[in-house]
C-alpha cells in the first residue's frame, strides 16, 4: 500500500536479540496498528498507538509514533523463534477501515 | 469465546466457475470487514459492513466481484466467473464498532484456487 510501508521486506534475528521493525505512512491518521500474521493464520493484533501517544508498550513489544516524521517502530525485545512472522502496520484513520503496509517477514533463529 | 469463522478454508475452482466465501464474525461485534491477500499485492482492503449496511466498497472490483451481509452472524463475498488473478487468500475480520481506534479480528482466511 502507498499509505503505509514497512522499511525492510525481510529481518533474521537469533533467538534472545532484540529487533526493530520501522514503518512510514503518507496520510493523516487517527492511530496506527502493529499486526503479526503467523503462517496459516490472520492476522492478530499487537499493539495500537493513537495520534496523541509517543509510545506504547505491551509485554516484550513496544511501538514508538513519530506523527511529525509519520514514522513508526515496533521493537521486540528477547525474541524467541515464535515470534517468527510477517509484522505489519495499518494506518487507522476516521473512514473506519484499515491500510495495511507490505509486511516486513521476521525470522528469529535458534 | 470463537473467533471470526471462514468457510472453506480451501477452494479450487475452475475459470469462469462461481466462488461463494463465507465469514461468520465475532458475535456482538457490528462491523465485518473482507480483505484480499497476495504475494504481490499484500493486504487489499475490499469492503465492509456496519450494523449488516454496506459501508465502503471502494476495494471490490467493480466487476465479478460482491458482498452481502444478510444477517449479523454471516457475511458472503461471492466471485462470479472467477479468473486466475483472483486467486488470494480472502481475509475477513470483524470489530466491536466500526471507526477509528478499533481491534479488527480476523479469520484464518479462505485460500482460492482458480485453475
Amino acid at each position: 500500500s502507498q499509505l503505509a510501508e514497512e522499511n525492510l521486506w525481510a529481518l533474521s534475528v537469533h533467538e534472545g536479540e532484540s529487533v526493530t521493525v520501522n514503518c512510514s505512512y503518507k496520510t493523516s491518521i487517527t492511530a496506527l496498528q502493529w499486526y503479526r500474521q503467523k503462517s496459516g493464520e490472520g492476522p492478530a493484533q499487537l499493539i495500537l498507538i493513537r495520534s496523541n501517544e509517543r509510545e506504547k508498550r505491551n509485554g516484550r513489544l513496544r511501538a514508538t509514533l513519530d506523527t511529525s516524521s509519520q514514522s513508526s517502530s515496533l521493537s521486540i525485545t528477547a525474541t524467541r523463534c515464535e515470534d517468527t512472522a510477517v509484522y505489519f502496520c495499518a494506518t487507522d484513520t476516521n473512514t473506519g477501515k484499515l491500510t495495511f503496509g507490505d509486511g516486513t517477514v521476521l525470522t528469529v533463529k535458534p | 469465546n470463537a473467533g471470526v469463522i471462514q468457510t472453506p478454508r480451501h477452494k479450487v475452482t475452475g475459470k469462469g466457475q462461481e466462488a461463494t466465501l463465507w465469514c461468520e464474525p465475532i458475535s456482538g461485534h457490528s462491523a465485518v470487514f473482507w480483505y484480499r491477500q497476495t504475494i504481490v499485492q499484500g493486504l487489499e482492503f475490499l469492503t465492509y459492513f456496519r450494523n449488516q449496511a454496506p459501508i465502503d466498497d471502494s476495494g471490490m472490483p467493480k466487476e465479478r466481484f460482491s458482498a452481502q451481509m444478510p444477517n449479523q452472524s454471516h457475511s458472503t463475498l461471492k466471485i462470479q466467473s472467477t479468473q486466475p488473478q483472483d486467486s488470494a487468500v480472502y481475509l475477513c475480520a470483524s470489530s466491536l464498532e466500526a471507526g477509528a481506534g478499533n481491534t479488527l479480528y480476523f479469520g484464518e482466511g479462505s485460500r482460492l484456487i482458480v485453475v
